[in-house]
């Protein structure tokens, strides 16, 4: 399967500042970026979709001034989280999309637990 | 917004027996995937089902699809405590790049 890396896999920060995550695909070029959140016990629920030099298109009820997403290159994708507060405290999991695929596996990212205090 | 219900939310078995685990969803679909994620863990691909296709096998693993229904499941055979695990089905649509929308899941307890 293809290799697709987050970073950081794990960050605390305080209520207020604003944490950066980033995926990477490894292995093949995104042309597509999904983002996902998971809150405890829950599933994944998708929060935006952003193709590479396009702006994301976020689902209903998440707010794209506190997520941005910038998706610059076929590798890399980031998902700023701002003036994060506790009740952002979740599993952010990013999921590549190679050009061209469709209706196959779709590949994850290992997640980044955000802790907001 | 999900896609659809897994059930049962828990199940809890003893190692050796097999774990049935049912997922349905609401609009036509292009496949399905089941996913484990261990606790805290990121997703682990399992298989994937293609509308097309009736029954699909893998290793412990077997997976239907019902395509009138709306629903599919996953049989684990010969359960191990290694399978204790949250499972979730995902529905991919009929549409290139597209997101897959996850249900809500079943943990599995498997315990020796």
């Amino acid at each position: 399967g293809a290799v697709v890396s987050q970073h950081p896999s794990r960050v605390i920060c305080k209520s207020g500042t604003s944490v950066k995550i980033e995926c990477r695909s490894l292995d093949f070029q995104a042309t597509t970026m999904f983002w996902y959140r998971q809150f405890p016990k829950k599933s994944l629920m998708l929060m935006a979709t952003s193709n590479e030099g396009s702006k994301a298109t976020y689902e209903q009820g998440v707010e794209k001034d506190k997520f941005l997403i910038n998706h610059a290159s076929l590798t890399l994708s980031t998902l700023t989280v701002t003036s994060a507060h506790p009740e952002d405290s979740s599993f952010y999991i990013c999921s590549p999309l190679a050009g061209g695929s469709s209706y196959n596996e779709q590949f994850f990212g290992p997640g980044t637990r955000l802790t907001v205090l | 917004s999900q896609q659809g219900e897994e059930d049962p939310q828990a199940l809890s078995i003893q190692e050796g027996e097999n774990a049935t685990m049912n997922c349905s969803y609401k609009t036509s679909i292009n496949n399905l995937q089941w996913y484990r994620q261990n606790s805290g863990r990121g997703l682990v691909h399992l298989i994937l089902i293609r509308s097309n296709e009736r029954e699909k096998h893998s290793g412990r693993l077997r997976v239907t699809l019902d395509t009138s229904k709306k629903s599919s499941s996953l049989l684990i055979t010969a359960s191990r405590a290694a399978d204790t695990a949250s499972y979730f089905c995902a529905t991919g649509v009929n549409q290139a790049g597209t997101a897959l929308i996850f249900g809500k899941g079943t943990t599995l307890s498997v315990s020796s």
